[in-house]
């Protein structure tokens, strides 16, 4: 299995919600990566889990709660959205870390739409 | 700083042509480099990479690459374009010492039957 996994593909939502993305990997990588992609724009890194732990937050704002509850899966909870956090939302994974040379399997993403 | 910069935001070319699409890092060591695919609603999907060795590199679809330290560049090539490969285009930068890929802001590409 070589790929990167991710549920749901769409997600619209009300700012008063929780909701919570979902994203998966059985290739053994040890790291796993949260982007936010904005329409035509690169994506932007948001948290990166190293061996289940937090090991990279951009600032990102609280309303956004990363949880890593072991090494195949990583979950992004959502509370309190704004309408300008809607964007796609990738996740991604890397074999170990220890130096960005190693290529980042990316899965395809979850749409969000907040109203 | 890293720095990556794609200068060219939008390209169109005629399918069976052929393609270029520039990038130039700003990094003070030899950096990691990528070339990333997104098509539209998707993914990225790895082009190619270079760490170190023959500059010219080879990946998948019939991309090939070009390191140019003395350019700060690593373009990407390919002698005939098929419709399908119309898409995004990222160029990335890395390094032995983050985890972090600092990412282009991308060229997308249009392809004319």
């Amino acid at each position: 299995d070589t790929e990167v996994t991710q549920t749901p593909k769409h997600l619209v939502m009300g700012m008063t919600n929780k909701k919570s993305l979902k994203c998966e990997q059985h290739m053994g990588h040890r790291a796993m990566y949260w982007y936010k992609q904005k329409a035509k724009k690169p994506p932007e890194l948001m948290f990166v889990y190293s061996y289940e732990k937090l090991s990279i937050n951009e600032s990102v704002p609280s309303r956004f709660s990363p949880e890593c509850p072991n090494s195949s899966l990583l979950n992004l909870h959502l509370h309190a959205l704004q309408p300008e956090d809607s964007a796609l939302y990738l996740c991604a994974s890397i074999p170990q870390t220890g130096g960005s040379y190693n290529e980042q399997f990316f899965g395809p993403g979850t749409r969000l739409t907040v109203l | 700083a890293q720095s990556v910069t794609q200068p060219d935001i939008h390209i169109t070319v005629s399918e069976g042509a052929s393609l270029e699409l520039r990038c130039n890092y700003s990094y003070g060591a030899t950096p990691y480099l990528f070339w990333y695919v997104q098509s539209p609603g998707q993914g990225l999907q790895l082009l190619l990479k270079y760490f170190s060795g023959d500059t010219l590199v080879q990946g998948i679809k019939g991309f090939e690459a070009e390191f140019k330290r003395s350019q700060s560049s690593f373009n990407l090539r390919k002698p005939s374009v098929h419709w399908s490969d119309a898409a995004e285009y990222f160029c990335a930068v890395g390094s032995y010492n983050t985890d972090k890929l600092i990412f282009g802001t991308g060229t997308r590409l249009q392809v004319f039957p």
